[in-house]
């Protein structure tokens, strides 16, 4: 099975600008995380979907937004980009079949480094 | 206070050493993960675990409930383990360590 990807790799923007990412889960699974990762605050999430729907969001501002098609394929946006927004943006998707399914893990992409000038 | 700390922030040693990275956390966990970085970014999770201990080759992790923490263990370590290693909790709602650095010199 192929990996879970992520488009573009690389990306540079400048302040003001919006941005899109995109993320192709594993097939099969449906449920897809999105993570920022910056040197001063680490690793932090920001939401997760599950067959299209939001379930879980992180503490970030309505400036980042993310949507889920019906193909589990997953894409984030984040509007208004500020300096502070530049970070390596990965997603992970998980084995997920139904909501009742028990957690099985996550399997991240290679992430999208965003910079912001 | 973070949810979930680790230690040491960084850690450097020779070929074929005992490696041990700790992790605890405040609160309890659904699941507490580890999670391998190379340099580039890519995230490898090695771990998943609720109670235990879990073994994959040359890499051990344990998890005490009781106490609130976990350890990850490398033996005979090689320079193709120095990457980032992270601890997280929780399931679909990642919480993370800020990453404990691991240099194995040759």
């Amino acid at each position: 099975k192929a990996g879970v990807t992520q488009t573009p790799r690389y990306l540079i923007k400048t302040r003001g600008q919006q941005v899109t990412l995109s993320c192709s889960p594993i097939s099969g699974h449906r449920s897809v995380s999105w993570y920022q990762q910056t040197p001063g605050q680490g690793l932090q999430f920001l939401f997760e979907y599950f067959s299209e729907t939001q379930r879980n969001k992180g503490n970030f501002p309505g400036r980042f937004s993310g949507r889920q098609f019906s193909n589990s394929r997953s894409e984030m946006n984040v509007s208004t980009l500020e300096l502070g927004d530049s970070a390596l943006y990965l997603c992970a998707s998980s084995p997920l079949m139904d909501s009742r399914d028990s957690y099985k893990g996550q399997f991240f992409g290679p992430g999208t480094r965003l910079t912001v000038l | 206070k973070n949810e979930v700390e680790q230690s040491p922030q960084n850690l450097t040693a020779q070929e074929g050493e005992f490696i041990t990275i700790n992790c605890s956390y405040s609160v309890g966990i659904s699941a507490l993960h580890w999670l391998q970085q190379h340099p580039g970014g890519g995230i490898v999770s090695l771990f998943m675990l609720s109670s235990g201990k879990k073994k994959h080759g040359r890499l051990i992790a344990t998890i005490n409930i009781q106490e609130k923490h976990s350890s990850l263990h490398i033996t005979a370590s090689h320079p193709r383990d120095s990457a980032v290693y992270i601890c997280a909790k929780g399931a679909q709602k990642l919480v993370f360590g800020q990453g404990t650095r691991l240099t194995i010199n040759p």
